[in-house]
């Protein structure tokens, strides 16, 4: 069954440092998703991605976060300079068209230290 | 506002006892419902969904949900569960077609004794 692929699993980066998560969507999806949980709070959105543009972005992916798909088949959400308080569960998703169920990740587990 | 809301943190059951989470949302129109489970280590994975029809969805592992306008809820529910469904359990919404943002619940974790 196809899935969406995230790495790494967990990354412990210094705060200040850049961080690129990546992930690898559903093949024939054209729209693309991160969320992140910080510990004990709620699913969070940060940004829908299609036609190689953001669509939607919440109100948290601001100057400091980017994403970019670069070759076709990753999708990546870089965080610069990272902060203690970007440390959580960031999951990547993808869905086939608008509308239709987003399939999401296992995550990646950041820690700034 | 628009929001979801999840009101049991933690929920314990028995092996072999009936399940319902419950999930509320606040929204001047229909809302397209989800439930996902996400169990440790794990992603989030859909269970079922609601965008219209029929009221009653059946979804994965034997869950099922119940949409009630009335009540702004959609409850998920299952007659007997098994030690395998202990998890978190969230609710979410997509308050508009084609807009592809999810507002998640709080979650339910679900513990299973024996």
């Amino acid at each position: 069954e196809p899935e969406v692929t995230q790495t790494p699993s967990h990354q412990v980066t210094q705060m200040g440092q850049e961080v690129i998560l990546r992930c690898v969507p559903i093949s024939n999806h054209l729209y693309f998703y991160w969320y992140r949980q910080i510990l004990g709070q709620k699913v969070e959105f940060l940004v829908s991605f299609y036609n190689n543009e953001i669509s939607e972005k919440s109100e948290i992916f601001d100057d400091q976060f980017s994403v970019e798909r670069p070759d076709g088949s990753n999708f990546t959400l870089k965080i610069r300079s990272t902060k203690l308080e970007d440390s959580a569960m960031y999951f990547c998703a993808s869905s086939e068209n608008r509308g239709s169920e987003a399939f999401f990740g296992q995550g990646t587990r950041l820690t700034v230290v | 506002a628009q929001s979801v809301t999840q009101p049991d943190i933690h929920i314990t059951v028995s092996e072999g006892a009936s399940l319902e989470l419950r999930c509320n949302y606040s929204y001047g129109a229909t809302p397209y419902l989800f439930w996902y489970v996400q169990s440790p280590g794990q992603g989030l994975q859909l269970l079922l969904k609601y965008f219209s029809g029929d009221t009653l969805v059946q979804g994965i592992k034997g869950f099922e949900a119940e949409f009630k306008r009335s009540q702004s809820s959609f409850n998920l529910r299952k007659p007997s569960v098994h030690w395998s469904d202990a998890a978190e359990y969230f609710c979410a919404v997509a308050f508009e077609f084609g807009n592809e943002k999810l507002t998640f619940g709080t979650g339910t974790r679900l513990t299973i004794i024996p």
